[in-house]
């Protein structure tokens, strides 16, 4: 079946580590997307990606970094520069820039 | 301003009822426009598109006014398995593929 995978579903990181989280799709999407989410609070867009070897920054990209050298993958790090980490992680793709997202089932990191 | 604003709510209203919820958007230019619900931890998957002359889908109805700068979901005949957060989306820089949440609406629908 076609989808996004993201992984792992939870994870816990002691304070000053870095983690990645993945995303990977067989939808043949062109564009990806990573958002984070707060409790009560909307989805805020960390980065995103139109095109293979291309991203840019969302509204809340600080310690935060992406990497998308193949069509199917958009990886999130999380580096221990980003002061409040824990939140849930949602990453998407779409078709093209105007067109429907399909979202990944969520990463939950708590930094202990 | 926020780029894309919705009333958090909640809207508790009874079953049968019909409710309504907007969502402001501040770039004039944007051009596509969505509704996604989400429920309790899980991820948020799409209710409607929005097109400039309006859709409806049984219960629900999206509109969009231009110029005005929102769009509306409305919801007849409420269920309780219509309780949610509803979410509006809006691509708000023209072809950038910047795609903005609104930070949702809850929606109670109470027996």
């Amino acid at each position: 079946d076609g989808g996004i995978t993201q992984s792992p579903k939870y994870l816990f990181r002691k304070e000053g580590q870095n983690v990645t989280l993945s995303c990977e799709q067989n939808l043949n999407h062109d564009a990806m997307y990573w958002y984070r989410q707060d409790p009560g609070q909307g989805l805020r867009l960390i980065y995103y990606s139109q095109i293979v070897n291309d991203f840019q920054k969302g509204d809340i990209a600080e310690g935060y970094s992406v990497s998308r050298e193949k069509k199917e993958s958009f990886p999130l790090t999380v580096t221990s520069a980003q002061k409040n980490p824990t939140a849930f992680y949602l990453c998407a793709s779409s078709k093209s820039w105007i067109g429907e997202l399909f979202f990944g089932e969520g990463s939950r990191l708590t930094v202990l | 301003r926020k780029e894309v604003e919705q009333d958090p709510g909640p809207f508790n209203v009874p079953e049968g009822a019909t409710v309504a919820f907007n969502c402001t958007y501040s770039n004039s230019a944007s051009q596509s426009f969505f509704w996604y619900r989400q429920d309790c931890r899980k991820e948020p998957k799409l209710l409607m598109s929005v097109y400039s002359s309006g859709n409806e889908d049984g219960r629900f109805t999206a509109q969009l006014n231009r110029a005005s700068q929102y769009i509306s979901l409305l919801i007849r005949d409420s269920k309780l398995s219509d309780s949610a957060t509803y979410l509006c989306v809006v691509n708000t820089a023209g072809n950038t593929g910047k795609l903005i949440f609104g930070q949702g609406t809850t929606l109670q629908v109470k027996p």
